[in-house]
């Protein structure tokens, strides 16, 4: 059965520093999701994306946060200069149609962590 | 807006008896609800959706779940629990008017015991 996957499993890294998120979608999926979820809160939306553009993205996904589909089979989560409150386990899901009943599949997450 | 919330943090249960896992939902159109789970060091894996039609759903491993609109509630149920169940469960909510997130509730852990 396809599945979203995702590199690195966990990363640590220092405030400040840049750190790039890999996730490669299911083959024939067309739209790709990132979420976070800050240990012991809830799973929450970041941005949407399809066709080389984001199409959504919520408060969270500020200036420090970028996507990036570089080649055919990979999509990035790149955040500039992370912060303390940027650790967290972070999610890339993918659907083949853009409708609201469609059911988005989930990669296993990297847990990312912000000394 | 659209919220989830799954009133539960923990749900304790013994082999071979029923479960329930609630959640209640609130949006302004339609809903799309759905159940994922989530055992340890993987990521969430789909279980079952509603979208229309008969209130009760069927998904993966033997779950159902019920739909109910006057009580915007959509709780999943199992009638005889495993101990390979334990996991952590999340409802999630989309409208049919509300874009491309989903809005998850905060989890539910289910901890089936022989």
């Amino acid at each position: 059965e396809p599945e979203v996957t995702q590199t690195p499993s966990h990363q640590v890294t220092q405030m400040g520093q840049e750190v790039i998120l890999r996730c490669v979608p299911i083959s024939n999926h067309l739209y790709f999701y990132w979420y976070r979820q800050i240990l012991g809160q809830k799973v929450e939306f970041l941005v949407s994306f399809y066709n080389n553009e984001i199409s959504e993205k919520s408060e969270i996904f500020d200036d420090q946060f970028s996507v990036e589909r570089p080649d055919g089979s990979n999509f990035t989560l790149k955040i500039r200069s992370t912060k303390l409150e940027d650790s967290a386990m972070y999610f890339c899901a993918s659907t083949s149609v853009q409708i609201a009943s469609e059911t988005q599949y989930f990669g296993p997450g990297t847990r990312l962590l912000v000394l | 807006a659209q919220s989830v919330a799954q009133p539960e943090d923990q749900v304790n249960v013994a082999e071979g008896n029923p479960l329930t896992v609630k959640c209640t939902y609130s949006v302004s159109g339609n809903p799309y609800l759905f159940w994922y789970v989530q055992y340890p060091n993987r990521g969430l894996q789909f279980l079952l959706k509603y979208i229309t039609g008969d209130n009760l759903v069927k998904g993966s491993y033997g779950f159902e779940a019920e739909f109910n609109k006057s009580q915007t509630s959509f709780h999943l149920k199992k009638p005889s629990a495993l101990v390979s169940d334990s996991a952590l469960y999340f409802c999630a909510v989309r409208a049919n008017n509300a874009g491309n997130m989903l809005t998850f509730g905060g989890g539910t852990r289910l901890m089936v015991k022989p």
